[in-house]
């Protein structure tokens, strides 16, 4: 079973606007990561963020994470159609420090930026 | 430098059957990752290997195993193959040996169905 799960399912919006997912997990976390997969191909890494830390940011995006509500937002800022793809968070579950190799993953958001 | 390769890119085998599929990390990792993805169950974490050792496995039947050889590369092999393997088996590399995993650099897939 996924211990991530994402909001929306998916996610339809116009060039230009703003697009936000969000991932909630259940157990605690060294670090989250968000992930991107256009239709049937690899995952691109996006961002990593810590468990200490709240707010990153890189280009366009900006990832928020709170460890007490165990959740975390992707923000995409004037998405354009090459935005569209489906997006991913995955936890490195702090279980021991043990993870190697495993990320949790969510289900997923799919998003669509129309022209 | 090269990303993560994976081959075959597409294969069909039919019920009964074994398949191996094959992957090559980027030049310089060590740790390499296999993961399966199905619209059902999404991303499912297989197994890690690190020089040549298997350090983490994740719940999937017996008929699943892999191996990494000394250059790093590994393959996983699937026996006795059912409908429900049908799937895209992801490959992920990263260049660190520690516990923790930090951003994972996936290839684009092999993607199998079974008849």
């Amino acid at each position: 079973s996924q211990q991530g799960e994402e909001d929306p399912q998916a996610l339809s919006i116009q060039e230009g606007e703003n697009a936000t997912m969000n991932c909630s997990y259940k157990t605690s976390i060294n670090n989250l990561q968000w992930y991107r997969q256009n239709s049937g191909r690899g995952l691109v890494h996006l961002i990593l963020i810590r468990s200490n830390e709240r707010e990153k940011h890189s280009g366009r995006l900006r990832v928020t994470l709170d460890t007490s509500k165990k959740s975390s937002s992707l923000l995409i800022t004037a998405s354009r159609a090459a935005d569209t793809a489906s997006y991913f968070c995955a936890t490195d579950p702090n279980a021991g420090g043990t993870s190697y190799g495993k990320l949790t993953f969510g289900q997923g958001t799919i998003l669509t930026v129309h022209p | 430098k090269a990303g993560v390769t994976q081959t075959p890119r597409y294969l069909i085998k039919t019920r009964g059957q074994q398949v191996t599929l094959s992957c090559s990390p980027i030049s310089g990792h060590r740790s390499v990752s296999w993961y399966q993805q199905t619209p059902g169950q999404g991303l499912q974490f297989l197994f890690e290997y690190f020089s040549e050792t298997q350090r983490n496995k994740g719940n999937f039947p017996g008929r699943f195993s892999g191996r990494q050889f000394s250059n790093s590369r590994s393959e996983m092999n699937v026996s006795t193959l059912e409908l429900g393997d049908s799937a895209l088996y992801l490959c992920a590399s990263s260049f660190q040996g520690f516990a923790n995993t930090g951003e994972l650099f996936f290839g684009e897939g092999s993607r199998l169905t079974v008849l």
